[in-house]
């Protein structure tokens, strides 16, 4: 069972462009991750925010985390032809024994 | 950090066969996860992998199809019993720790034919 849900589902946007990516959960967390996973090649792990923060940097990516609302946000600024792929969230609970579950990803295209 | 690694990388199979895919850690981890990656699509968690007890599954998994020993703290299998071609995915075997990053095996990318 996936317990994040992605939206969008697919993205395409400009080189220069900011691409935001949202993700929702269902039960409380320890954290949240987000990947990236390139075509054909394995997952890339980004930033892990936890649950007690609201706010994570990591050059030119910013990911928040509301809690009360369950959902968490991944920005890219300034996205290069580079930053296509796909991306996850997953996030990780001790709801039902500790384990991490990922949503279905957004698909992001940046065109040059 | 954690470096895992996965064997087979690849592998084609043919239907009704059984495959066992191998997971070793370089130190001691308390849980080891076993996902599914079908083509195009997200990382479905199968089973949690505990050194010591029965492994747990999650829905639509079960342990006849996806038997799971975990003999040590360093070493898991995850079986694909019984084959069909809707059983080809990457498999990965994966090791986290209390709010820190999962980190996975290079995967098994499995053909059933």
């Amino acid at each position: 069972s996936q317990q994040g849900e992605e939206d969008p589902q697919a993205l395409s946007i400009q080189e220069g462009e900011n691409a935001t990516m949202n993700c929702s959960y269902k039960t409380s967390i320890n954290n949240l991750q987000w990947y990236r996973q390139n075509s054909g090649r394995g997952l890339v792990h980004l930033i892990l925010i936890r649950s007690n923060e609201r706010e994570k940097h990591s050059g030119r990516l910013r990911v928040t985390l509301d809690t009360s609302k369950k959902s968490s946000s991944l920005l890219i600024t300034a996205s290069r032809a580079a930053d296509t792929a796909s991306y996850f969230c997953a996030t990780a609970s001790n709801t039902g024994g500790f384990k991490t579950i990922f949503g279905a990803g957004t698909r992001l295209f940046v065109k040059a | 950090s954690a470096v895992i690694s996965q064997k087979p990388s690849r592998d084609i199979c043919q239907r009704g066969t059984s495959l066992t895919i191998q997971c070793q850690v370089d130190s001691q981890v308390t849980m080891m996860f076993w996902y599914r990656q079908q083509p195009g699509q997200s990382l479905t968690l199968i089973a949690t992998a505990n050194q010591g007890s029965e492994a747990t599954y999650e829905s639509g998994f079960v342990i006849d199809k996806f038997p799971i020993s975990r003999p040590n703290l360093t070493f898991s299998t995850l079986t694909v019993s019984n084959m069909s071609p809707e059983d080809s995915s990457i498999y990965l075997c994966s090791v986290e720790g209390w709010n820190t990053e999962a980190f996975f095996g290079q995967g098994t990318r499995l053909t059933v034919v």
